[in-house]
Protein backbone atom coordinates (compact mmCIF):
# COMPACT_ATOMS: atom_id res chain seq x y z
CA UNK A 1 0.00 0.00 0.00
CA UNK A 2 1.30 3.38 -1.12
CA UNK A 3 1.86 5.99 1.84
CA UNK A 4 -0.06 8.23 0.30
CA UNK A 5 -2.39 7.58 -2.23
CA UNK A 6 -4.37 10.26 -4.99
CA UNK A 7 -6.55 9.74 -7.59
CA UNK A 8 -4.31 10.13 -10.95
CA UNK A 9 -7.35 11.92 -13.01
CA UNK A 10 -7.53 13.58 -15.25
CA UNK A 11 -10.23 15.48 -13.71
CA UNK A 12 -11.30 17.33 -16.66
CA UNK A 13 -13.95 20.18 -15.86
CA UNK A 14 -15.22 23.68 -17.27
CA UNK A 15 -14.16 26.97 -16.26
CA UNK A 16 -16.10 28.24 -13.07
CA UNK A 17 -16.58 24.66 -11.90
CA UNK A 18 -15.80 23.81 -8.80
CA UNK A 19 -13.87 20.78 -7.92
CA UNK A 20 -12.29 18.84 -4.89
CA UNK A 21 -9.29 16.02 -4.51
CA UNK A 22 -8.56 13.58 -1.89
CA UNK A 23 -5.60 12.03 -0.53
CA UNK A 24 -5.34 9.50 1.99
CA UNK A 25 -2.24 8.57 3.85
CA UNK A 26 -1.31 5.70 5.73
CA UNK A 27 0.50 6.43 8.69
CA UNK A 28 -1.80 7.75 11.84
CA UNK A 29 1.48 9.66 13.22
CA UNK A 30 1.92 12.04 10.30
CA UNK A 31 2.16 15.40 11.31
CA UNK A 32 2.04 17.88 8.83
CA UNK A 33 0.50 18.09 5.31
CA UNK A 34 0.93 20.47 2.48
CA UNK A 35 -0.06 20.50 -1.22
CA UNK A 36 2.07 21.56 -4.05
CA UNK A 37 1.23 22.00 -7.41
CA UNK A 38 3.29 21.03 -10.32
CA UNK A 39 3.02 22.58 -13.86
CA UNK A 40 3.73 20.65 -17.20
CA UNK A 41 7.26 20.12 -17.00
CA UNK A 42 7.48 22.68 -14.12
CA UNK A 43 9.42 22.10 -10.68
CA UNK A 44 6.91 21.42 -7.85
CA UNK A 45 5.72 24.25 -5.88
CA UNK A 46 4.19 24.62 -2.45
CA UNK A 47 0.18 25.78 -3.25
CA UNK A 48 -0.78 25.26 0.86
CA UNK A 49 -0.01 23.90 4.17
CA UNK A 50 -3.29 21.71 5.31
CA UNK A 51 -4.01 22.26 9.58
CA UNK A 52 -6.34 20.70 11.40
CA UNK A 53 -8.89 23.12 11.46
CA UNK A 54 -8.94 23.32 7.67
CA UNK A 55 -7.80 26.81 5.81
CA UNK A 56 -8.91 28.72 3.07
CA UNK A 57 -6.67 30.60 0.30
CA UNK A 58 -8.04 32.94 -2.24
CA UNK A 59 -10.27 29.86 -4.04
CA UNK A 60 -8.78 27.39 -2.56
CA UNK A 61 -9.84 25.20 0.55
CA UNK A 62 -7.40 22.48 2.37
CA UNK A 63 -9.39 20.07 4.73
CA UNK A 64 -7.91 17.53 7.25
CA UNK A 65 -9.53 14.56 8.32
CA UNK A 66 -7.28 13.04 11.18
CA UNK A 67 -9.55 10.58 12.27
CA UNK A 68 -9.95 9.03 8.30
CA UNK A 69 -6.48 9.82 7.29
CA UNK A 70 -7.27 11.88 3.96
CA UNK A 71 -6.82 15.29 3.33
CA UNK A 72 -9.05 17.62 0.68
CA UNK A 73 -8.36 20.14 -1.55
CA UNK A 74 -11.62 22.22 -3.22
CA UNK A 75 -10.64 24.83 -5.72
CA UNK A 76 -13.78 26.73 -6.49
CA UNK A 77 -14.83 28.61 -9.78
CA UNK A 78 -12.09 27.06 -11.62
CA UNK A 79 -9.06 29.40 -13.43
CA UNK A 80 -7.94 27.94 -16.65
CA UNK A 81 -4.41 28.62 -15.30
CA UNK A 82 -5.36 26.30 -12.77
CA UNK A 83 -4.50 23.45 -14.96
CA UNK A 84 -1.68 21.78 -12.85
CA UNK A 85 -0.79 18.57 -11.62
CA UNK A 86 -1.90 18.48 -7.34
CA UNK A 87 0.42 17.03 -5.30
CA UNK A 88 -0.51 15.70 -1.34
CA UNK A 89 2.58 15.65 0.59
CA UNK A 90 2.77 14.43 4.11
CA UNK A 91 5.65 14.77 6.61
CA UNK A 92 5.24 11.66 8.95
CA UNK A 93 7.88 12.16 12.13
CA UNK A 94 8.93 16.02 12.11
CA UNK A 95 12.10 15.22 10.05
CA UNK A 96 12.96 17.20 7.18
CA UNK A 97 11.45 14.13 5.03
CA UNK A 98 8.33 14.67 3.00
CA UNK A 99 6.01 12.03 1.36
CA UNK A 100 4.98 12.88 -2.28
CA UNK A 101 1.93 11.60 -3.68
CA UNK A 102 2.11 10.89 -7.43
CA UNK A 103 -0.40 13.35 -7.80
CA UNK A 104 -4.00 14.46 -9.70
CA UNK A 105 -4.39 16.04 -12.90
CA UNK A 106 -6.28 18.81 -13.34
CA UNK A 107 -7.62 19.72 -17.06
CA UNK A 108 -9.84 22.91 -16.89
CA UNK A 109 -11.45 23.71 -20.13
CA UNK A 110 -12.64 26.93 -21.34
CA UNK B 1 13.19 35.91 -4.62
CA UNK B 2 14.29 32.06 -3.47
CA UNK B 3 16.25 30.50 -6.42
CA UNK B 4 17.46 26.78 -6.52
CA UNK B 5 19.37 26.32 -10.09
CA UNK B 6 20.22 23.10 -11.46
CA UNK B 7 23.54 22.38 -13.90
CA UNK B 8 21.47 21.02 -16.49
CA UNK B 9 17.51 20.47 -17.90
CA UNK B 10 18.66 17.90 -20.25
CA UNK B 11 21.48 15.05 -20.19
CA UNK B 12 21.92 12.08 -22.17
CA UNK B 13 24.61 9.64 -20.68
CA UNK B 14 25.35 5.89 -22.40
CA UNK B 15 24.94 2.98 -19.75
CA UNK B 16 28.21 2.73 -17.94
CA UNK B 17 29.13 6.18 -17.56
CA UNK B 18 29.46 8.43 -14.62
CA UNK B 19 27.42 10.92 -14.22
CA UNK B 20 27.03 14.50 -12.15
CA UNK B 21 24.35 16.77 -11.46
CA UNK B 22 24.70 19.91 -9.31
CA UNK B 23 22.41 21.75 -7.37
CA UNK B 24 23.08 25.35 -5.86
CA UNK B 25 20.88 27.05 -3.86
CA UNK B 26 20.91 30.65 -2.89
CA UNK B 27 18.87 30.62 0.38
CA UNK B 28 21.81 29.63 2.55
CA UNK B 29 19.25 26.97 3.59
CA UNK B 30 20.57 23.63 5.67
CA UNK B 31 18.64 21.13 4.07
CA UNK B 32 19.26 19.76 0.61
CA UNK B 33 17.60 17.08 -1.15
CA UNK B 34 17.66 14.70 -4.23
CA UNK B 35 14.55 13.11 -5.28
CA UNK B 36 13.49 11.23 -8.61
CA UNK B 37 9.95 11.44 -10.35
CA UNK B 38 8.66 8.64 -12.58
CA UNK B 39 5.45 8.41 -14.23
CA UNK B 40 2.84 6.87 -11.68
CA UNK B 41 5.36 6.70 -9.07
CA UNK B 42 5.67 10.51 -8.21
CA UNK B 43 8.68 11.85 -6.48
CA UNK B 44 10.82 9.40 -4.10
CA UNK B 45 13.65 10.99 -2.29
CA UNK B 46 17.18 9.71 -3.36
CA UNK B 47 19.38 11.43 -0.63
CA UNK B 48 19.32 14.69 1.36
CA UNK B 49 21.80 16.58 3.20
CA UNK B 50 20.86 18.80 6.87
CA UNK B 51 24.43 20.25 6.99
CA UNK B 52 27.84 20.15 5.56
CA UNK B 53 29.57 17.05 5.15
CA UNK B 54 26.12 15.03 6.32
CA UNK B 55 24.28 12.92 3.97
CA UNK B 56 20.96 10.51 5.15
CA UNK B 57 19.36 8.10 2.45
CA UNK B 58 16.33 8.43 1.24
CA UNK B 59 14.13 5.70 0.18
CA UNK B 60 16.01 4.76 -3.17
CA UNK B 61 19.67 5.45 -2.80
CA UNK B 62 20.64 2.44 -4.78
CA UNK B 63 23.18 2.95 -7.66
CA UNK B 64 23.88 7.07 -6.34
CA UNK B 65 25.94 8.79 -4.53
CA UNK B 66 26.19 12.61 -3.12
CA UNK B 67 28.38 15.05 -2.19
CA UNK B 68 28.18 18.40 -0.24
CA UNK B 69 31.32 20.32 0.39
CA UNK B 70 29.61 23.51 0.53
CA UNK B 71 26.71 24.75 1.98
CA UNK B 72 24.87 25.96 -1.26
CA UNK B 73 25.99 23.08 -3.00
CA UNK B 74 24.78 19.49 -3.29
CA UNK B 75 25.92 16.91 -6.26
CA UNK B 76 24.16 13.50 -6.91
CA UNK B 77 26.34 11.08 -8.90
CA UNK B 78 25.38 7.97 -10.49
CA UNK B 79 28.40 6.24 -10.50
CA UNK B 80 27.98 4.04 -13.56
CA UNK B 81 24.61 4.88 -15.34
CA UNK B 82 22.00 2.27 -15.87
CA UNK B 83 19.07 3.00 -18.44
CA UNK B 84 16.43 2.53 -15.47
CA UNK B 85 18.11 5.36 -14.08
CA UNK B 86 16.40 7.20 -16.92
CA UNK B 87 14.15 9.69 -15.25
CA UNK B 88 13.54 13.12 -13.95
CA UNK B 89 15.46 14.35 -11.13
CA UNK B 90 15.11 17.57 -9.27
CA UNK B 91 16.71 18.60 -6.22
CA UNK B 92 15.14 20.90 -3.67
CA UNK B 93 16.23 22.74 -0.30
CA UNK B 94 14.34 24.06 2.96
CA UNK B 95 15.63 26.08 6.34
CA UNK B 96 15.79 24.91 9.44
CA UNK B 97 12.50 25.97 11.50
CA UNK B 98 11.23 22.33 11.03
CA UNK B 99 9.18 19.65 9.13
CA UNK B 100 6.92 22.64 7.93
CA UNK B 101 9.35 24.72 5.97
CA UNK B 102 8.34 24.65 2.76
CA UNK B 103 10.71 22.91 0.25
CA UNK B 104 12.33 25.02 -3.12
CA UNK B 105 12.79 22.95 -6.21
CA UNK B 106 15.31 23.71 -8.68
CA UNK B 107 13.84 22.91 -12.88
CA UNK B 108 14.69 19.29 -12.84
CA UNK B 109 17.26 17.81 -14.87
CA UNK B 110 15.59 15.34 -17.33
CA UNK B 111 18.44 12.36 -17.95
CA UNK B 112 18.26 9.87 -20.06
CA UNK B 113 20.37 7.00 -20.10
CA UNK B 114 20.80 4.97 -23.55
Amino acid sequence: RKEVEQDPGPFNVPEGATVAFNCTYSNSASQSFFWYRQDCRKEPKLLMSVYSSGNEDGRFTAQLNRASQYISLLIRDSKLSDSATYLCVVNEDSSYKLIFGSGTRLLVRP
Amino acid sequence: DVKVTQSSRYLVKRTGEKVFLECVQDMDHENMFWYRQDPGLGLRLIYFSYDVKMKEKGDIPEGYSVSREKKERFSLILESASTNQTSMYLCASSGTSGSTDTQYFGPGTRLTVL
